[in-house]
């Protein structure tokens, strides 16, 4: 497995403002994702960060409100941008074992709570 | 649109019990079926099933799929207090995403 480590693990903002989680994988992996849950919800896949190109979102997700890098394969950034209080999550990244197709090891998690 | 349905949402138990976690799932281009287990934060991988019939067991803890009915199912036996958390499973695909259900809540009493 890998080692996940999130900055920051958590933080209060105002509304409007803007935060950047960043994401470090202790090994070089091909596969980082992020995820939100929403309180008392399940995780819901934002995007793939792909390494030397742009994310991949998913259906209810633009990159003007989550911009994500990638810019090498240990590394990742996730930024939730104009954020309101429905912002209010806890954000996670993942990464999937390389050669073991569809199994991701979690990060710690960024609760993010916005006023 | 992928979609995995877990069942129950909820369920209290005494220590010792033995409970079932359903989880069924319309996943396109499917590969494999994973559960994890949170507790506070980040979900912890229990199981990844690829093929079915196969139980997977790890300690109290076993899981087995079923490719053909799209169903499956984590075991957990003589339960303990520690066991109380969400269990989650989800769909993965052959590009690599995972769609999650809404997860069971378990809580064990002593």
């Amino acid at each position: 497995s890998a080692v996940i480590s999130q900055k920051p693990s958590r933080d209060i903002c105002q509304r409007g403002t803007s935060l950047t989680i960043q994401c470090q994988v202790d090994s070089q992996v091909t596969m980082m994702f992020w995820y939100r849950q929403q309180p008392g919800q399940s995780l819901t896949l934002i995007a793939t960060a792909n390494q030397g190109s742009e994310a991949t979102y998913e259906s209810g997700f633009v990159i003007d409100k989550f911009p994500i890098s990638r810019p090498n394969l240990t590394f990742s950034t996730l930024t939730v941008s104009n954020m309101s209080p429905e912002d209010s999550s806890i954000y996670l990244c993942s990464v999937e074992v390389p050669t073991r197709y569809n199994e991701q090891f979690f990060g710690p998690g960024t609760r993010l709570t916005v006023l | 649109e992928d979609k995995v349905v877990q069942s129950p949402l909820s369920l209290v138990v005494h220590e010792g019990d033995t409970v079932t976690l359903n989880c069924s799932y319309e996943v396109t281009n499917f590969r494999s079926l994973l559960w994890y287990k949170q507790e506070k934060k980040a979900p912890t991988f229990l199981f990844m099933l690829t093929s079915s019939g196969i139980e997977k067991k790890s300690g109290r803890l076993s899981s087995i799929l079923d490719k053909k009915e799209l169903f499956s199912i984590l075991n957990i036996t003589a339960t303990q207090t520690g066991d109380s958390a969400v269990y989650l499973c989800a769909g993965g695909t052959s590009y690599g995403k995972l769609t999650f259900g809404q997860g069971t809540i378990l809580t064990v009493h002593p």
